[in-house]
């Protein structure tokens, strides 16, 4: 089993449409987590971090179960530019110095 | 700031040929990772370092990698000798362990391409 797994898709949906991802994670001392996203050719850059409490930034809304050991991510009144693929991380920084185990990554894409 | 630098952006070789990448860290940042990128594999992380030191150098494929760092600000990637099968984009990223949160920054990529 991977350590970090997410649906790889592709989701497409339409302009406007709400979206949502799910990834899972094996370990449980994991502490921190993200999400990246990832245009095509490009490098990969972080969107979010994930917090117990679940955050918001604008359209993306980000939450985190411990107890299930799984982190999402929904995109609301989704956008052309938001097709990319979108990559779940999570790091135990106890365990290993700054390493971070990234998830094969979630395609979207988004069409008018 | 200046974020993450890689050089090459772009490599086309031939099979056999010793390549190397380059890879200045963000100023500041304590830890620095060497990823590789295909299609087939996904993103797969070769190696990393701390504070200049190799931590886990697992990923790294077979002997015909190396990397270095032979300072804070800057790393090297050699792959001597090259083959066709690793083409891919190599990606360098760094992070700070000082805070809560790891955040990792990536380059913009090296595109390796071996004839």
């Amino acid at each position: 089993r991977k350590e970090v797994e997410q649906d790889p898709g592709p989701f497409n949906v339409p302009e406007g449409a709400t979206v949502a991802f799910n990834c899972t994670y094996s370990n449980s001392a994991s502490q921190s987590f993200f999400w990246y996203r990832q245009d095509c050719r490009k490098e990969p850059k972080l969107l979010m971090s994930v917090y117990s409490s679940g955050n918001e930034d604008g359209r993306f809304t980000a939450q985190l179960n411990r107890a299930s050991q799984y982190i999402s991510l929904l995109i609301r009144d989704s956008k052309l530019s938001d097709s990319a693929t979108y990559l779940c991380v999570v790091n135990n920084p106890n365990t290993n110095a700054g390493k971070s185990t990234f998830g094969d990554g979630t395609t979207l894409t988004v069409k008018p | 700031d200046a974020g993450v630098i890689q050089s090459p952006r772009h490599e086309v070789t031939e099979m056999g040929q010793e390549v190397t990448l380059r890879c200045k860290p963000i100023s500041g940042h304590n830890s620095l990772f060497w990823y590789r990128q295909t299609m087939m594999r996904g993103l797969e992380l070769l190696i990393y370092f701390n504070n200049n030191v190799p931590i886990d150098d697992s990923g790294m494929p077979e002997d015909r990698f190396s990397a270095k760092m032979p300072n804070a600000s800057f790393s090297t990637l050699k792959i001597q000798p090259s083959e066709p099968r690793d083409s891919a984009v190599y990606f360098c990223a760094s992070s700070s362990t000082s805070g809560r949160h790891d955040t990792q920054y990536f380059g913009p990529g090296t595109r390796l391409t071996v004839l």
